[in-house]
Formats: structure tokens, C-alpha cells, sequence
């Protein structure tokens, strides 16, 4: 039973517009939302994150949303770039410290 | 800057060898993971230890165990290698959770084991 889903297995988009990756999770305890990107040969690294009180939380480029009564997030990425090309997992987490991931969307910036 | 290394990048192993797996990580974490990354179903959590000498099964436990006799060293043991257990395997590292906080997980590069 996947708690935390991201019904995209892609996305593909053209470089200077918005990319927007969608993840749905079925456990309301979940208390913080991450996203974390993978290249290729390399670890996830660590992108962004909201607590579960908020709705809003932008870093540069990067925003994330989350609407709790539709137990929904999504990550805003504008404008895209060539580097943002990667895997973006969408994981979760309650107080048992270990995260809960999504099966991942693969992003494709087309320059 | 953290660091997470793995011993080995590739491994191939044939059905029913014990198979190792080490992890070092060089930021005191306490909190230390291991992760497997499938097509189509992410990353699943096998085992976490949050102290040394302690263990918590994740989501995946079966057929697999772990040790940490020390605190910067974390290993995935597969007793009896399967060809189903052919996949990425990551480790990742972080600091023990404060009060309302969350931890930032940090990931070594993987190794990548495959299972004849």
C-alpha cells in the first residue's frame, strides 16, 4: 500500500516554462514533505521541503504547495533549465525519522 | 559538506552467496538508513538504525539484515542472495530529529547488485 504517490511516471517540457511534478499521499499524519532529486549514478539529493502547517514554500526557482484537505503537494519549477532534467521523488515523513518516497517522475527540459 | 560512501559502486553475486554491503558516513549522524530503488516503485526503506547497536525493520526487511557496531558505519547483509534482491541499494544519513523538526536525508551514490 503506497502511502505516498506520484501518478507520473514522466514530464517532458520545454526549457523557460514551468514544470509541475504532482504527488498524493494517503497518511494525514505525515508531518514534513520533501523532495528530492536524482541524476543518473548519483544519491538523491535533497531539493526542498514543507512543514504540514504551511501551504507555501518557494526557494529560488523552486516552490512547493500543499493542500492538506486533498492530501496533495506539487513542486513548481520555473523557469525550467537543461540541468533540471533528473528524477524527482516526492517522500514523506511522521516522527518514526525514516522517509516514505513516491515511485518518482522522471523530468525532461527540452532546450 | 556530508558525506555518504559506499564500498562498491557495482556488484555481481550469484544466487545464494552472502553479499555485504558498507556504508560510512563522516558527520557523526545518528540516523542511518538503507534504501533499495526499483523501476516504477522508488526508493523502499529496508532497514534504519537511529544509534549503534540498534535496528528497526523498515518496510522491506525480509531477507535481509544489518549491523552497526559503529557509529559512522552502517551494513546491509543479504544472508543468502536471491535474484529478486538484484536492484540499486542506497544508504543515506542524517541527524537525529529535533522537536518539530525533520531530517534532511543525506544519500551516498549506491551500488547497483546483481544477482545471477
Amino acid at each position: 500500500d503506497q502511502q505516498v504517490k506520484q501518478n507520473s511516471p514522466s514530464l517532458s517540457v520545454q526549457e523557460g516554462r514551468i514544470s509541475i511534478l504532482n504527488c498524493d499521499y494517503t497518511n494525514s499524519m505525515f508531518d514534513y514533505f520533501l523532495w528530492y532529486k536524482k541524476y543518473p549514478a548519483e544519491g538523491p539529493t535533497f531539493l526542498i521541503s514543507i512543514s504540514s502547517i504551511k501551504d507555501k514554500n518557494e526557494d529560488g526557482r523552486f516552490t512547493v504547495f500543499l493542500n492538506k484537505s486533498a492530501k496533495h503537494l506539487s513542486l513548481h519549477i520555473v523557469p525550467s533549465q537543461p540541468g533540471d532534467s533528473a528524477v524527482y521523488f516526492c517522500a514523506a515523513i511522521t516522527g518514526r525519522r525514516a522517509l516514505t518516497f513516491g515511485s518518482g517522475t522522471r523530468l525532461q527540459v527540452q532546450p | 559538506d556530508v558525506k555518504v560512501t559506499q564500498s562498491s559502486r557495482y556488484l555481481v553475486k550469484r544466487t545464494g552467496e552472502k553479499v555485504f554491503l558498507e556504508c560510512v558516513q563522516d558527520m557523526d549522524h545518528e540516523n542511518m538508513f538503507w534504501y533499495r530503488q526499483d523501476p516504477g516503485l522508488g526508493l523502499r526503506l529496508i532497514y534504519f538504525s537511529y544509534d549503534v547497536k540498534m535496528k528497526e525493520k523498515g518496510d522491506i526487511p525480509e531477507g535481509y539484515s544489518v549491523s552497526r557496531e559503529k557509529k559512522e558505519r552502517f551494513s546491509l547483509i543479504l544472508e543468502s542472495a536471491s535474484t529478486n534482491q538484484t536492484s540499486m541499494y542506497l544508504c543515506a544519513s542524517s541527524n537525529r530529529v529535533g522537536q518539530g523538526g525533520y531530517n534532511e536525508q543525506f544519500f551516498g551514490p549506491g551500488t547497483r547488485l546483481t544477482v545471477l
